[in-house]
């Protein structure tokens, strides 16, 4: 499979826990995005690396969250200290760069914190 | 502020008729506009795109129209199929990031 991606599918947690997702992106994209899907809505734009390198990160919704994409391959989001209203789909999404506006998305893991 | 909305929530369509979903948005400095699917326990699939300097893309039996003065696109499919049914998602591309709408969910009747 060469496709985005994403593991665990499904993280059941307690609150006040940190938890850690991971994305691995197509291999050629340089580019790498993560969302999050609440029940209704459309997917929310997070953050944003191109390689290593992250570009934006400011719709990282509070300092709880961060990203990482180490040496430009794949990626992790942290949540620290969950609250319920943590609880989400996070998608990851890659993609090929300045000529490449069309994402990939992956399955996206599913966050429940109890 | 939602940039980009989706007014109707679900829309349901006879195997074979023409299924046409919609989008408005409030932005003029959109690059690109997309169409994902999305099935169920699925992440998002790319089906099809439009660049803001065009008013028409078709791929298959999928067809986009974009109508820059109304700030509005919608999605065609003829002839929808069951297969089809899905929640889809417009969305526009801004700086390196994109802009969901709400979703509609098509139900294709056989």
């Amino acid at each position: 499979d060469t496709g985005v991606s994403q593991d665990p599918r499904h993280k059941i947690t307690k609150r006040g826990q940190n938890v850690t997702f991971r994305c691995d992106p197509i291999s050629e994209h340089n580019r790498l995005y993560w969302y999050r899907q609440t029940l209704g809505q459309g997917p929310e734009f997070l953050t944003y690396f191109q390689n290593e390198a992250q570009l934006e990160k400011s719709r990282l919704l509070s300092d709880r969250f961060s990203a990482e994409r180490p040496k430009g391959s794949f990626s992790t989001l942290e949540i620290q200290r969950t609250e319920q209203g943590d609880s989400a789909m996070y998608l990851c999404a890659s993609s090929l760069g300045l000529t490449g506006h069309i994402q990939y998305f992956g399955a996206g893991t599913r966050l429940s914190v109890l | 502020d939602q940039q980009v909305k989706q007014n109707s929530p679900s829309l349901s369509v006879q195997e074979g008729r023409i299924s046409i979903l919609n989008c408005d948005y409030t932005n003029s400095m959109f690059d690109y506009f997309l169409w994902y699917k999305k099935y169920p326990a699925e992440g998002p699939t790319f089906l099809i795109s439009i660049s803001s300097i065009k008013d028409k893309n078709e791929d298959g039996r999928f067809t986009v129209f974009l109508n820059k003065s109304a700030k509005h696109l919608s999605l065609h499919i003829v002839p929808s199929q069951p297969g089809d049914s899905a929640v889809y998602f417009c969305a526009a591309e801004g700086t390196y990031k994109y802009i969901f709408g709400t979703g509609t969910r098509l139900k294709v009747l056989a």
